[in-house]
């Protein structure tokens, strides 16, 4: 079976810093990747850890700890765009299994 | 920027009835891929497919499910006996590898009434 935890939601004011953790236990896992999803909108990937340590992607990171089962995604000088769900999603080589995501509100 | 394509965007069906949603992955991609996101709900794994044949799927795709590659650029999924539960919008995605960054189509809203 699998299991991916990540809070549910988080509230920011925008240019401040967010980090969205996440553990997971899966079987058969390669990578983490993160995505954003807006409402009503496909996912679209922001980034993709497979060895441990820190990925930095313009103002977006996302760090893994293979051994903890441990992802955190950093979002750094908020934007009210980046109001969005934000997915976990620990692979195999078949498939992505996404968490439940992590509803992020920005506030002016 | 190349794009995945589904259609129809949204689709309305009567319970009982078959639904073949549509889609058409990247070019060179290799690996296609079915998710499904109840409204409110997670975003769920339905099937892999890679290589003309299934690679992985989840619980949910049992019977009732099928896929296809009828020719060399559409991926489709057939829906049979369509139950309430299966209003949700279907992803489609597709990947150049099986550990790469899987692109998602923009979704077929299915409403089963």
């Amino acid at each position: 079976g699998q299991n991916i935890d990540q809070p549910t939601e988080m509230t920011a004011t925008e240019g401040a810093i967010v980090q969205i953790n996440c553990t997971y236990q899966t079987s058969g896992f390669n990578g983490l990747f993160w995505y954003q999803q807006h409402a009503g909108e496909a996912p679209t990937f922001l980034s993709y850890n497979v060895l441990d340590g820190l990925e930095e992607k313009g103002r977006f990171s996302s760090f893994l700890s293979r051994s903890k089962g441990y992802s955190y995604l950093l979002l750094k000088e908020l934007q009210m765009k980046d109001s969005a769900s934000y997915l976990c999603a620990p692979s195999n080589d078949y498939k992505l299994s996404f968490g439940a995501g992590t509803t992020v509100t920005v506030r002016a | 920027e190349p794009e995945v394509t589904q259609t129809p965007s949204h689709q309305v069906t009567q319970m009982g009835q078959e639904v073949i949603l549509r889609c058409v992955p990247i070019s060179n991609h290799l690996y296609f891929y079915w998710y499904r996101q109840i409204l409110g709900q997670k975003v769920e794994f339905l099937v892999s497919f890679y290589n003309n044949e299934i690679s992985e799927k989840s619980e949910i795709f049992d019977d009732q499910f099928s896929v296809e590659r009828p020719d060399g650029s559409n991926f489709t999924l057939k829906i049979r006996s369509t139950k309430l539960e299966d209003s949700a919008m279907y992803f489609c995605a597709s990947s150049s590898g099986p550990n790469t960054e899987a692109f998602f189509g923009q979704g077929t809203r299915l409403t089963v009434v």
